[in-house]
């Protein structure tokens, strides 16, 4: 069966720690593995798309990796405006499967 | 930019009526899907379509329906709703067979009283 499993729940930081969101999946042929961002009230934003094993992707403090059986979102030396909860999903056939997401709070 | 709007942020309806949720995208995209966001659940799918009049049944389907006369909108029709699909409804679209990433609208926070 398809899965993906997030770890931790929820991550408390201070401003500038820098911390490792995991994102763990079993799919039967992975055909890509996704990062949003969601907002309180808000629908998730897409942050990134990652293909093969290998692949690294960035935008401004985060970086998504890949490895064959999970990914990892590095947050590097962390804002308050980085607080959000962050999915992560595969895809599995046309639809994604969806983990239950890191809510991340970081204090100033 | 990708935009997908949903017809409403918030929404309080009766035990037992009819209840329309719309969602429009502007990228001409081909699939679009419902899914519902719940503490502690995530987001579950409930219906999507690849195509004009296409639709497939995702994790949860009952008590659901769906419709696409048009490419660009998407609707979900609770046909009678119950307290128990009280809950965040999100609207996403995506293109087709190569890039698979699916854009999110703002969401539809459904009360059933």
């Amino acid at each position: 069966e398809d899965q993906v499993t997030q770890s931790p729940e929820a991550l408390r930081l201070q401003e500038g720690e820098s911390s490792s969101l995991n994102c763990s999946y079993t799919v039967s042929g992975l055909r890509g593995l996704f990062w949003y961002r969601q907002d309180p009230g808000k629908g998730p934003e897409f942050l990134f798309t990652l293909y093969s094993a290998g692949e690294e992707k960035e935008k401004e403090r985060l970086k998504a990796t890949l490895t064959k059986k999970e990914s990892f979102l590095h947050i590097t030396a962390p804002k308050p405006e980085d607080s959000a909860t962050y999915l992560c999903a595969v895809q599995a056939g046309t639809a994604l499967i969806f983990g239950k997401g890191t809510t991340l709070s970081v204090s100033s | 930019d990708v935009k997908v709007t949903q017809s409403s942020r918030y929404l309080v309806k009766r035990t037992g009526e009819k209840v329309f949720l719309e969602c429009v995208q502007d990228m001409d995209h081909e699939n679009m899907f419902w899914y519902r966001q719940d503490p502690g659940l995530g987001l579950r799918l409930i219906y999507f379509s690849y195509d004009v009049k296409m639709k497939e049944k995702g994790d949860i389907p009952e008590g659901y329906s769906v419709s696409r006369e048009k490419k660009e909108r998407f609707s979900l029709i609770l046909e009678s709703a119950s307290t128990n699909q009280t809950s965040m409804y999100l609207c996403a679209s995506s293109p087709g067979t190569v890039n698979y990433e699916q854009y999110f609208g703002p969401g539809t926070r459904l009360t059933v009283t």
